[in-house]
């Protein structure tokens, strides 16, 4: 069974800096795919960043980067820049890659809330 | 764009009524999905559908039924409300693998559910 733990409860940065969100993972497969989610207080599940595990390139999207270290099993969130909008929750998630259907559940780190100071 | 769509958005019981969440997506996805939300416990799955006619429990099944209506809608059933099934319920959805491998999931805007 896959988990994924994300240690550090609640973070807090000043507006424009960066910081960085902390996940780690165990799985046996050496196939599957990560996300960062972003739950605002809205509630709303927001798709923040996603990772293939079998590219070496990390990923980024605008603001957003991870920094994917497979060997170690960690797949960390780098906010640069931040904002105000940037206060959410943020969930690390992993689910297996499969070409059949099996086993399509994906695990969810217990989140970490990060607030955005102005 | 709709998306996935939940209703009722918040409901409250009493212990031992049923009640039926809702759940519907229009982006022709193969896979659904039921999650908790919990203070402190992340997002549990507690039923999934992989395609059309089949479901599979997940991690916390107990005290739940669900349907696969039809590709459009899954719905998840609490035959006997318990104060335990307190919590936040969200539905997803996904593409399926013929369509490009795993893909992320689209989640609905939940359901805060109560009971007495």
């Amino acid at each position: 069974a896959q988990t994924v733990t994300q240690s550090q409860p609640e973070m807090s940065v000043q507006e424009a800096e960066t910081v960085t969100l902390s996940c780690t993972y165990d799985t046996s497969e050496n196939n599957y795919y990560l996300f960062w989610y972003k739950q605002p207080p809205s509630r709303q599940m927001i798709l923040v960043i996603r990772q293939e595990a079998y590219k070496q390139q990390n990923a980024t999207e605008n603001r957003f980067s991870v920094n994917f270290q497979k060997a170690a099993k960690s797949f960390s969130l780098k906010i640069s820049d931040s904002q105000l909008g940037d206060t959410a929750m943020y969930f690390c998630a992993f689910i297996r890659a499969s070409n059949t259907g099996a086993n399509s559940k994906l695990t969810f780190g217990k989140g970490i809330t990060l607030s955005v100071r102005p | 764009n709709a998306g996935v769509t939940q209703t009722p958005k918040f409901q409250v019981l009493k212990t031992g009524q049923s009640m039926t969440l809702q759940c519907a997506q229009d982006m022709n996805h193969n896979s659904m999905y039921w999650y908790r939300q919990d203070p402190g416990m992340g997002l549990r799955l507690i039923y999934y559908s992989a395609s059309e006619g089949t479901t599979d429990k997940g991690e916390v099944p107990n005290g739940y039924n669900v349907s696969r209506l039809n590709k459009r809608e899954f719905s998840l059933r609490l035959e006997s409300a318990a104060p335990s099934q307190t919590s936040v319920y969200f539905c997803a959805s996904s593409g399926s693998w013929g369509q490009g491998g795993n893909q992320p999931q689209h989640f609905g805007d939940g359901t805060r559910l109560s009971i007495l």
